[in-house]
């Protein structure tokens, strides 16, 4: 256990469809962040939210959107997606945006889009 | 852009001292190194962190050279349970004070029995 929560663990949904996944962390940290990690593929960060603020924004597609309604929970709104969304999403946070500090990262959320 | 290079995968046997290696040529002056250690279905997880010389945990070493240009993560007698992929990472410099940690492919070990 890392303390970080991710759920669902598994998601299957369709182009049409809206969903959403949840991450919650008990550190106490300030930072949280959504990569996507796809097979064959290095990490790529997503998003980032520093208390509670969105700093970062990395030339994601409009229908990947995130919310971070407090330090602990943070989530990512999924609609009209494509199959090369499918991929782990993972969920990560840190006691701050420092970049040498340590991230703490959640199991994921394995997504099939169909 | 800071970039890493590490070895795509490697094998080892139980009870092996393992050594992977990691290159990053534009490492910036301020940049730590970072080790972290990802199982199948599992999120990475942090293994260990340096800036020079060397460093030692319960889990692992990690030897930097003076030059930074390379860093060396050092597995002491691997078990079936150290299979996993180990991931080497350096911030971005031109990231500014939001510095991004670049990840690469990784290094997958397998240990054998």
């Amino acid at each position: 256990e890392t303390g970080v929560t991710q759920t669902p663990r598994h998601l299957v949904m369709g182009m049409t469809n809206k969903k959403s996944l949840k991450c919650e962390q008990h550190l106490g940290h300030n930072a949280m962040y959504w990569y996507k990690q796809s097979a064959k593929k290095p990490l790529e960060l997503m998003f980032v939210y520093n208390f509670k603020e969105q700093t970062e924004n990395n030339s994601v597609p409009s229908r990947f959107s995130p919310e971070c309604p407090n330090s602990s929970h943070l989530f990512l709104h999924l609609h009209t997606l494509q199959p090369e969304d499918s991929a782990l999403y993972l969920c990560a946070s840190s006691k701050s945006r420092l970049g040498q500090e340590t991230q703490y990262f959640g199991p994921g959320t394995r997504l099939l889009v169909l | 852009l800071a970039k890493t290079t590490q070895p795509i995968s490697m094998d080892s046997y139980e009870g092996q001292e393992v050594n992977i290696t990691c290159s990053h040529n534009n490492i910036a002056t301020n940049d730590y190194i970072t080790w972290y250690q990802q199982f199948p279905s599992q999120g990475p997880r942090f293994i260990i962190q340096g800036y020079k010389t060397k460093v030692t945990n319960e889990v692992a070493s990690l030897f930097i050279p003076a030059d930074r240009k390379s860093s060396t993560l050092s597995l002491p007698r691997v078990s079936l349970s150290d299979t996993a992929v180990y991931y080497c990472l350096v911030g971005d410099p031109n990231a500014g004070n939001n510095r991004k940690l670049i990840w690469g492919l990784g290094t997958s070990l397998a240990v054998n029995p």
